[in-house]
């Protein structure tokens, strides 16, 4: 199982539809879970961090599941400037700095 | 304020040459990144260091490839003998301590001939 899988995508949406993207993780000793997003040829950007209790922020939302080791984004109200590659990034569990990226899922926001 | 800076932006170089890459972290970041991206993949860890304590460098492929981080700020990866196969974007990202988001500079495109 690869340490942190994703859903490639794409996933084409119109704009104002809700959209949710999954990552499981396989290393149950992880702490540390992060969304970025990247765009074509860019760097990455941090998202949001995700806390044990689910967070939110503006139309972003972020759940952890310990038990079955995944977590979640929900993106409502998508916009066209959402478009992008959203990575999902959890720490390796034996070591807080490595961080092990996911291969992203790809959203495209239609008009 | 000022973001993490790299140099060169791009890099050409022969097989069998040595490179070194250059980063500069957010003022203040105690922790700093280097990982490497190719084509179409997923982000490869590479090494991290955090303020004094011994480098994390369990994700360096092979002793070809170190890493240096000089009075807690700047930091240069140096490539030995470089092969076709460590073309690729070469990012680094600081932050303000571990475990916290990462803030990435542009990348240096490197690419082998």
């Amino acid at each position: 199982r690869k340490e942190v899988e994703q859903d490639p995508g794409p996933f084409n949406v119109p704009e104002g539809a809700t959209v949710a993207f999954n990552c499981t993780y396989s290393n149950s000793a992880s702490q540390s879970f992060f969304w970025y997003r990247q765009d074509c040829r860019k760097e990455p950007k941090l998202l949001m961090s995700v806390y044990s209790s689910g967070n939110e922020d503006g139309r972003f939302t972020a759940q952890l599941n310990r038990a079955s080791q995944y977590i979640s984004l929900l993106i409502r109200d998508s916009k066209l400037s959402d478009s992008a590659t959203y990575l999902c990034v959890v720490n390796h569990g034996g070591s807080q700095g490595n961080l092990i990226f996911g291969k992203g899922t790809k959203l495209s926001v239609k008009p | 304020g000022a973001g993490v800076s790299q140099s060169p932006s791009n890099k050409v170089t022969e097989k069998g040459k040595d490179v070194e890459l250059r980063c500069d972290p957010i003022s203040g970041h105690t922790a700093l990144y280097w990982y490497r991206q190719s084509l179409g993949q997923g982000l490869e860890f590479l090494i991290y260091f955090q303020g004094n304590s011994a480098p994390d460098k369990s994700g360096l492929p092979s002793d070809r490839f170190s890493a240096e981080r000089t009075g807690g700020s700047v930091s240069t990866l140096t490539i030995q003998r470089t092969q076709q196969e460590d073309s690729a974007v070469y990012l680094c990202a600081s932050s303000l301590a571990i475990p916290s988001g990462q803030f990435f500079g542009p990348g240096t495109r490197l690419t082998v001939l």
